[in-house]
């Protein structure tokens, strides 16, 4: 069976500080990956998706950046954390299907 | 492009009774409608799609939703909610051309006993 997972669970970070969020996915091969960012009692916005591995595609500019440096994982990162930044984080993946399966998210808190 | 509506940003019901959450959807193209749902500080759960054939779908639950070409609606129904069911549900459309989904902006239930 297929299980995603999503480090860590959760950050608090000074703004100005960089942030590294991860995303792995075992039991399928060549998912498609997502980055979804919800602000806290929001709707989910698409950040980034990736359809194989070293490409990235971004949807949204908000000062973050992403990599799949391997099949199973995708990070989600930036050198310089905003306090817009905090919300909730969440991965997904899809084998094309358009059917989004997302991990348990990541909470960022920016003080 | 495509785009939901989701009107109701809170529903609250009465355990036992039935639900209706609704959600209008606009697309260029043949949609596929997507319901799902988040349980607090966790990630959203797959309730049921649709794509094409029999417009009422069964998903998870005891959910089922119905697709409305004519009313452009894809409402998620349910004969008789328990309070487990209090979550914030999320209505959300794509197109086979892309790979962008859309979401709505959610319905949060609460399930009052």
């Amino acid at each position: 069976a297929q299980t995603i997972h999503q480090w860590p669970v959760a950050e608090i970070k000074a703004v100005g500080s960089p942030l590294s969020l991860g995303c792995t996915i075992k039991g399928k091969s060549s998912p498609n990956l997502y980055w979804y960012w919800q602000a806290t009692g929001g709707t989910l916005q698409q950040l980034f998706y990736s359809i194989t591995v070293g490409q990235v595609e971004s949807v949204v500019q908000l000062n973050l950046s992403a990599s799949r440096p391997k099949d199973d994982q995708f990070i989600l990162s930036t050198e310089k954390l905003l306090l817009s930044h905090s919300g909730f984080y969440l991965c997904a993946w899809s084998l094309g299907e358009n059917t989004l399966y997302f991990g348990a998210g990541t909470r960022l808190s920016v003080l | 492009a495509q785009s939901v509506t989701q009107p109701d940003a809170r529903v609250t019901v009465s355990e036992g009774a039935s639900l209706q959450l609704r959600c209008k959807y606009s697309s260029s193209v043949t949609p596929y409608l997507f319901w799902y749902v988040q349980y607090p500080r966790q990630g959203l759960q797959l309730l049921l799609k649709y794509y094409s054939g029999d417009p009422v779908v069964q998903g998870v639950n005891g959910f089922e939703a119905e697709f409305s070409k004519s009313n452009s609606s894809f409402h998620l129904r349910k004969a008789s909610v328990h309070w487990s069911d209090s979550a914030v549900y999320f209505c959300a459309v794509t197109a086979s051309n892309t790979d962008k989904v859309v979401f709505g902006t959610g319905t949060r239930l609460q399930v009052s006993p």
